[in-house]
């Protein structure tokens, strides 16, 4: 069971939105702007699509945004495209006993 | 260009050791720290730790306590994730990840090395 919860699957259809949850607690995503979203093609390494919430590293599209409310953070993608399809897992920094824990992944999939 | 090269698949018997190693090129070594972390098949995500390239500091994840140990040698700018102790449930691939920003662990990892298979079983 991981620390963060995420859920297991949303989709999509090609143009519109989309919005994956992560649930943690005021130990981890709650007390600290240290959470972050990686996108993982199968067979390949994830790669950093969001870091601190809501910022986006040089060359990641405008299309993918982080935000986080309380012990919930999100990652929205708009303009769904047929290469977003793939799993996302977000990420949160939890303290100096726990360090960082993940979330279990979520399948997006575009219809 | 920045890119992590690790070395090849393991397998190993229960019990044993395997040593994984993260070759750096592109960039200072020294300045970015770099963490560990694992994916068993089908599964998710697990942080192992992070190694200080300068220092040679080290921080673990509790589950990992007493069984990992990472090290690194400036001299060919790679670092070393070393597991004993291994099981089955330890058959993941293993990733070298680099931080995001130089001198500071915001737990934001930028640049990750291809991953390594190792499998235990008897």
């Amino acid at each position: 069971q991981s620390a963060l919860t995420q859920p297991a699957s949303v989709s999509g259809s090609p143009g519109q939105s989309i919005t994956i949850s992560c649930t943690g607690t005021s130990r981890d995503v709650g007390n600290y702007n240290l959470v972050s979203w990686y996108q993982q093609h199968p067979g390949k390494a994830p790669n950093l699509m969001i870091y601190e919430v809501n910022k986006r590293p040089s060359g990641v599209s405008d299309r993918f945004s982080g935000s986080k409310s309380g012990n919930t953070a999100s990652l929205t993608i708009s303009g769904l495209q047929a290469e977003d399809e793939a799993d996302y897992y977000c990420c949160s920094y939890a303290g100096s006993s726990t360090f960082e824990v993940f979330g279990g992944g979520t399948k997006l999939t575009v219809l | 260009q920045v890119q992590l090269v690790q070395s090849g698949a393991e397998v190993k018997k229960p019990g044993a050791s395997v040593k994984v190693s993260c070759k750096a090129s592109g960039y200072t070594f020294t300045a970015y720290h770099l963490h560990w972390v694992r994916q068993a098949p089908g599964q998710g995500l697990e942080w192992m730790g992070w190694i200080n390239p300068n220092s040679g500091g080290t921080v673990y994840a509790q589950m990992f306590q007493g069984r990992v140990t990472m090290t690194r040698d400036t001299s060919i700018t790679a670092a070393y994730m070393e597991l004993s102790r291994l099981r089955s449930d330890d058959t993941a691939v293993y990733y070298c990840a680099r931080e995001l920003t130089s001198g500071a662990v915001h737990y934001a990892f930028e640049i990750w090395g291809q991953g390594t298979m190792v499998t235990v079983s008897s």
